[in-house]
Parts: C-alpha cells; sequence; structure tokens
C-alpha cells in the first residue's frame, strides 16, 4: 500500500518568515496530495490540494508544489502569522469511488513573534 | 448545514466494555471513512464505506467493525475495547467523483 513520509517533525519560524514541508509518497499511482491543518483540539481541515497534472498550486500565502518523478511534494507558506500555528498533515491517494487517503505524521508549526 | 457530526464527543470505557461512535452527515456524500489519530502517527483509515451498501477495510481494522446505516450514517462499534484502542476518533465524507474529505469534530476515547 501506500506510504507517506513527513519531514519535518517539528518546524518554528519567526513571523513574517517562510516555512517549507515536506512529503514523499510511494505509490505511482497516486494521483491527490491533500494539506491539512489541524489546530489545537480541532478537527482536520483542507487547505490546499494538487492533483498529479499539475505542477504547482497558489493560494494567497500557501503553495503546493509536486514533483511526480522524484515522487515528492511539499507545502510552502510565506509572510507567517501567529495564527498558522497549527499540526500540518500531507496525504495521498489515489481516487477512484472512495478517495483513501494515506497520511504523513504531521508537522507541528509554531510561528513566533 | 451541520456538515459531519460525532457523538460522543468523550468516552470512557474499561477493558472489554463495548461501545459505537455515531456519524452522520447532510453534505448528501457518497463516501464516508473511520479514521483514529495517535500522537506521532497521524491519521489512520480504519475502515471506509464508499458507497451505501459497501464498506472495506482501511490500514488498522482489527477490533473494530462497522455498519453503514444509511446514506448519512456511519457507525464505527468496538466489541470488547482495549487499552491499545485509546485514541481521537475522527469520521469524514467525500462526495461522489470528489476528493475532498470533510472531517467530523472527533471523539475521544479513554479505554482504561
Amino acid at each position: 500500500g501506500e506510504n507517506v513520509e513527513q519531514h519535518p517533525s517539528t518546524l518554528s519560524v519567526q513571523e513574517g518568515d517562510s516555512a517549507v514541508i515536506k512529503c514523499t509518497y510511494s505509490d505511482s499511482a497516486s494521483n491527490y496530495f491533500p494539506w491539512y491543518k489541524q489546530e489545537l483540539g480541532k478537527r482536520p481541515q483542507l487547505i490546499i490540494d494538487i492533483r498529479s497534472n499539475v505542477g504547482e498550486k497558489k493560494d494567497q500565502r500557501i503553495a503546493v508544489t509536486l514533483n511526480k518523478t522524484a515522487k515528492h511534494f511539499s507545502l510552502h507558506i510565506t509572510e507567517t502569522q501567529p495564527e498558522d500555528s497549527a499540526v500540518y498533515f500531507c496525504a495521498a491517494s489515489n481516487t477512484g469511488t472512495a478517495s483513501k487517503l494515506t497520511f504523513g505524521t504531521g508537522t507541528r508549526l509554531q510561528v513566533t513573534l | 448545514n451541520a456538515g459531519v457530526t460525532q457523538t460522543p464527543k468523550f468516552q470512557v470505557l474499561k477493558t472489554g466494555q463495548s461501545m459505537t461512535l455515531q456519524c452522520a452527515q447532510d453534505m448528501n456524500h457518497n463516501s464516508m471513512y473511520w479514521y483514529r489519530q495517535d500522537p506521532g502517527m497521524g491519521l489512520r483509515l480504519i475502515y471506509y464505506s464508499a458507497s451505501e451498501g459497501t464498506t472495506d477495510k482501511g490500514e488498522v481494522p482489527n477490533g473494530y467493525n462497522v455498519s453503514r446505516l444509511n446514506k448519512r450514517e456511519f457507525s464505527l462499534r468496538l466489541e470488547s475495547a482495549a487499552p491499545s484502542q485509546t485514541s481521537v476518533y475522527f469520521c469524514a465524507s467525500s462526495g461522489w467523483g470528489v476528493e475532498t474529505q470533510y472531517f467530523g469534530p472527533g471523539t475521544r476515547l479513554l479505554v482504561l
């Protein structure tokens, strides 16, 4: 089955700096790669996703890049703010009638003032 | 429009007791999922239901059973709880041909 590795496990940046989280996946058939943000005690919420026919996608301060050949994808957050502090999860799936997501182990991002 | 709801929010069980976690969605989604979340291990898929009337095992199904009661509801049952099942359980749903999964608020389960 699919295996997703995520690094780093913790990341501390100063407000205004950029943050990058990286994930690798093992199944070359995977074609959908979402990123979820989970605040303390809350549910995971989708912040951005990318499909295998696209190399990069941007949404304001957040961007995701995908390298299918190397089987890795990354989340980039620019101009970080304290409210960006949370745990971020990457995931991968081979979509069909049901999207079975395999998650990475998470990155705890702390944005300091 | 409540999205995905779960009950209970918190539960304490003794080893060997049974319980059912309830999940419902009002988004007319075809697919529903149960995950468990443990520290340092991300979310792991327990069972899923691609559509009403079907269920399949995920990554960690041992010790659990599920029922897709109807299109809206998907329940997770622990027949004989064990301390290793102490975790936070999330239900999620997604629409037909749409990959985005929407999560419920979670159930925190403690097995003593």
